[in-house]
């Protein structure tokens, strides 16, 4: 079966330190990875995806992440956070040998960014 | 990138009536999605809503309680029949242009039901 792990619920840091929320997922085949933020009352955004080519992938606001095929992980990272960047993250995954169009959620990690 | 236009953006009402949710988006798009989401919770899928034919919907959720429409490539409802508190919640709209790209999202729907 598919899945998408987050495995911390909550992650804290100050502003202008390094900040990474964590993703590992489980699929048949290759992964299609995706990040996205929630800000509180707003819908989900598209920060980034991984399909194929560079493991690192850079996206919208300074966020990056890398896909490592041997831990089956898909971190998502910034090299100094902003207070602004506070919000709900979810990671999402679907396998490339799916026909269908569904994306697999993990259980979203809160970024709380402290002054 | 598409746009997503959800509304209401919230509502709340009364037990046992039924609140249609409305999604339009800029551009022809293959698939569309509905969610639910508790606030700060994950998102559980609701439903695949699929142009022409009927939606497909996830275990545990029925097409007479969350009827679907999908009359063209930019346009879907959800409807929330008969509603309960326990169907408080966020529902959002999502649509897809292909296999391999990303989703984009309306701004959801809050709906309270008293």
């Amino acid at each position: 079966a598919q899945s998408v792990a987050q495995p911390e619920d909550q992650v804290n840091v100050a502003e202008g330190n390094p900040l990474t929320v964590k993703c590992t997922y489980s699929v048949s085949g290759n992964p299609y990875l995706f990040w996205y933020v929630q800000y509180p009352n707003r819908g989900l955004q598209f920060l980034l995806k991984y399909i194929t080519g560079d493991n690192l992938v850079k996206g919208s606001y300074g966020f990056e992440a890398e896909f490592n095929k041997s831990q089956t992980s898909f971190h998502l990272k910034k090299p100094s956070a902003l207070v602004s960047d506070s919000a709900l993250y979810f990671c999402a995954v679907r396998s490339a040998m799916d026909s269908n169009y569904q994306l697999i959620w993990g259980a979203g990690t809160k970024l709380i960014i402290k002054p | 990138s598409a746009v997503i236009s959800q509304k209401p953006s919230r509502d709340i009402c009364q037990r046992g009536t039924s609140l249609t949710i409305q999604c339009q988006v800029d551009s022809q798009v293959t698939m569309m999605f509905w969610y639910r989401q508790q606030p700060g919770q994950s998102l559980t899928l609701i439903a695949t809503a699929n142009q022409g034919s009927e939606a497909t919907y996830e275990s545990g959720f029925v097409i007479d309680k969350f009827p679907i429409s999908r009359p063209n490539l930019t346009f879907s409802t959800l409807t929330v029949s008969n509603m309960s508190p326990e169907d408080s919640s966020i529902y959002l709209c999502s649509a897809r242009t292909g296999l391999n790209t990303e989703a984009f999202f309306g701004q959801g729907t809050r709906l309270t039901v008293v």
